[in-house]
């Protein structure tokens, strides 16, 4: 059974600072997407990454790929009021053409305050 | 731009009564992913669809869930009879089936059961 790990599961961070959020997996993968959700809101996409040393950036966020470590992190810096929200890892088995289920962490509820 | 629908947006029902829930991905998107998400949970995957055809349905409690895509467009998620513990939000997402699998959710459908 593939687990999916995200830590920390709450985050309090000042305005302007740095931080990351991690996202460990338990079985091979080569392939794993963040997601951000605002409250009672739909998932929106923000990162696909697809190989091993894979790196994404939009903004103030950074997400990376380590497929051996079987590891994401999401890095945000200098933190916006914006940017609360809760972020989501995920993870599939696909290794074809075809499309796959995600494997979900139980996310990463972000507050930036003042 | 290209979004998954879904109706009703909420929906209040009382245990035991039948509830019924659509989806309508983007278009050209041959595979459609129905999720539950739990308050406070990643979401879970209750079946996936390749065209008309069910891919996994392996998460679906078929005693009381069934899901159909009977052209291969559009998706039906029914629920009878509804429990306590159906209450969540239920997502739609849909995607191309290519290796890039980039999944697209839908705004969901927050189902209360009394």
């Amino acid at each position: 059974e593939l687990k999916v790990e995200q830590n920390p599961l709450f985050l309090s961070m000042q305005e302007g600072k740095n931080y990351t959020i991690y996202c460990n997996y338990s079985t091979t993968s080569d392939r794993l997407y963040w997601y951000r959700q605002d409250p009672g809101k739909s998932l929106e996409s923000l990162f696909v990454l697809l190989s091993n040393g894979a790196v994404k950036q939009e903004g103030r966020l950074m997400a990376s790929l380590d497929t051996k470590a079987r590891l994401s992190t999401l890095h945000i810096t200098a933190a916006v009021h914006d940017l609360s929200a809760t972020y989501f890892c995920a993870v599939d088995m696909g290794n074809s053409n075809s499309g796959y289920a995600l494997n979900f962490g139980k996310g990463t509820s972000l507050l930036v305050t003042p | 731009e290209a979004e998954v629908a879904q109706s009703p947006r909420y929906k209040i029902t009382e245990k035991s009564q039948a509830v019924a829930f659509w989806c309508d991905p983007i278009s050209g998107h041959a595979t459609l992913y129905w999720y539950r998400q739990i308050l406070g949970q990643g979401p879970e995957l209750l079946v996936q669809f390749q065209d008309e055809s069910v891919v996994d349905d392996s998460q679906l409690p078929k005693d009381r869930f069934s899901a159909e895509r009977l052209k291969g467009v559009d998706s039906t998620l029914k629920i009878q009879p509804a429990e306590l513990g159906d209450s969540a939000m239920y997502l739609c997402a849909s995607s191309l089936g290519s290796y890039y699998n980039e999944q697209f959710f839908g705004p969901g459908t927050r189902l209360t059961v009394l």
